[in-house]
């Protein structure tokens, strides 16, 4: 199958820095990313899709300006989160979706975020 | 978007086939079928993909009947490194966004 990869596999940061987290598609190009969250014993939540050349669409509830999102490249999106915060501490999980193929996603294996 | 629903948990012996049955009611006519297998702490992994009757490659079958509106996952002769959670989706070809249920949490036991 197709390969996702994220950068960094686990951070730790104070409260009030950014962390920016990367999503390549090494194999394939992909118009479309996604990035989810998951707490601990939880499924995985859709926060947001990534469109290359495009802005995000954010589900609901999930704070735009907080959780930056920049597909800059048919194979990298970024999610940048902003003045993180101990409740931001969580898995983070991008898929991508091949182009123009079966459209199947496939996922990275997942940033942890520890936020002190 | 489709919703899914699973059993919470199953429990099996190694060496045992296991079927995981998901129900999707509200399934649309250009919606496919995909199952995913997550470990702790990493991100789910491709399974299998369908859209009716039987689809089989190397690690599973999926068995879909007819009205398309339930589906089933067989893990022939499942080992310890099965245990995982076993999600299953509804996916439209355009759009695709997948949203998650709960999975399906199985055990497999020596």
């Amino acid at each position: 199958g197709a390969v996702v990869s994220q950068h960094p596999s686990w951070v730790i940061c104070k409260s009030g820095t950014s962390v920016k987290i990367e999503c390549r598609s090494l194999d394939f190009q992909a118009t479309t990313m996604f990035w989810y969250r998951q707490f601990p014993k939880q499924s995985l939540m859709l926060m947001a899709t990534s469109n290359e050349g495009s802005k995000a669409t954010y589900e609901q509830g999930v704070e735009k300006d907080k959780f930056l999102i920049n597909h800059a490249s048919l194979t990298l999106s970024t999610l940048t989160v902003t003045s993180a915060h101990p409740e931001d501490s969580s898995f983070y999980i991008c898929s991508a979706r091949i182009s123009g193929g079966t459209e199947t996603q496939y996922f990275g294996p997942g940033t942890r975020l520890l936020v002190l | 978007l489709a919703k899914t629903t699973q059993p919470i948990s199953m429990d099996s012996y190694e060496g045992q086939e296991v079927n995981i049955t998901c129900s999707h009611n509200n399934i649309a006519t250009n919606d496919y079928i995909t199952w995913y297998q997550q470990f702790p702490s990493q991100g789910p992994r491709f399974i299998i993909q369908g859209y009716k009757t039987k689809v089989t490659n190397e690690v599973a079958s999926l068995f879909i009947p007819a009205d398309r509106k339930s589906s089933t996952l067989s893990l022939p002769r499942v080992s310890l490194s099965d245990t995982a959670v076993y999600y299953c989706l509804v996916d439209g070809r355009q759009g695709g966004k997948l949203i998650f249920g709960q999975g399906t949490e199985l055990s497999v036991k020596p």
